[in-house]
């Protein structure tokens, strides 16, 4: 099945940038499908931050669109997000997902990974 | 772009019905039979319970419906379980090519 996992540092410095990966497994980022990333801050909703198509055409949140660039990684199977500078405001929880075949919705999700924006 | 809008809290006894709104635009809701629903236990990742306005992923419980009238779209819990205390979140495709996800309503199960 579907399986993705979401790698960064835990925690980054304001003005710094963020890097984040999402490993996939049951499925090539190759295929027909978009790649999409979320964040919660905690104790808060969903914001969609942005997502690339399996050709490398990008969607981006028009808040974000200035700081963030999702990429493609087809050698390792994975699909990155930087987000460029950072501060405290980003902390929350980062999310990777898989839109389904109608892409219309996010149908597989990361677990997650906290990164917290602190000096 | 803006959040869609849902109440903040519902609840309901075990054995009911609920039904959270999900209200947004013609830009989103509005323009598209393209709004997902979402169930977030605590500390969870999302999982998504409700496609394109009202199918169900396979594995879904058959208690959970979705439907849309304008620019309002709804998820009904029927025979309300324990287990279904929970975060729920709405999202569209929006007329710009993003995805726009509701603020959240905290379902409790009394």
């Amino acid at each position: 099945q579907v399986q993705l996992q979401e790698s960064g540092p835990g925690l980054a410095k304001p003005s710094e940038t963020l890097s984040l990966t999402c490993a996939v497994s049951g499925a090539s980022i190759s295929s027909d499908n978009w790649w999409t990333w979320v964040r919660q801050p905690p104790g808060e909703g969903l914001e969609w931050i942005g997502e690339i198509f399996h050709g490398g055409s990008t969607n981006y949140n028009p808040s974000l669109k200035s700081r963030i660039r999702i990429s493609l990684d087809r050698s390792k199977n994975q699909f990155s997000l930087n987000l460029s500078p950072v501060t405290a405001a980003d902390t929350a929880i980062y999310y990777c997902a898989k839109v389904g075949v109608t892409g219309t919705s996010l149908d597989h999700w990361g677990q997650g990974t906290l990164v917290t924006v602190s000096s | 772009q803006s959040a869609l809008t849902q109440p903040a809290s519902v609840s309901g006894s075990p054995g009911q019905s609920i039904t959270i709104s999900c209200t947004g635009t013609s830009s989103d809701v509005g323009g598209y039979n393209y709004v997902s629903w979402y169930q977030q236990h605590p500390g969870k990742a999302p999982q998504l319970m409700i496609y394109d306005v009202s199918n169900r992923p396979s594995g879904v419980s058959n208690r959970f419906s979705g439907s849309k009238s304008g620019n309002t779209a709804s998820l009904t819990i029927s025979g309300l379980q324990a287990e279904d205390e929970a975060d729920y979140y709405c999202s569209s495709y929006t007329s710009s090519g993003t995805r726009v996800f509701g603020g959240g309503t905290k379902l409790t199960v009394l």
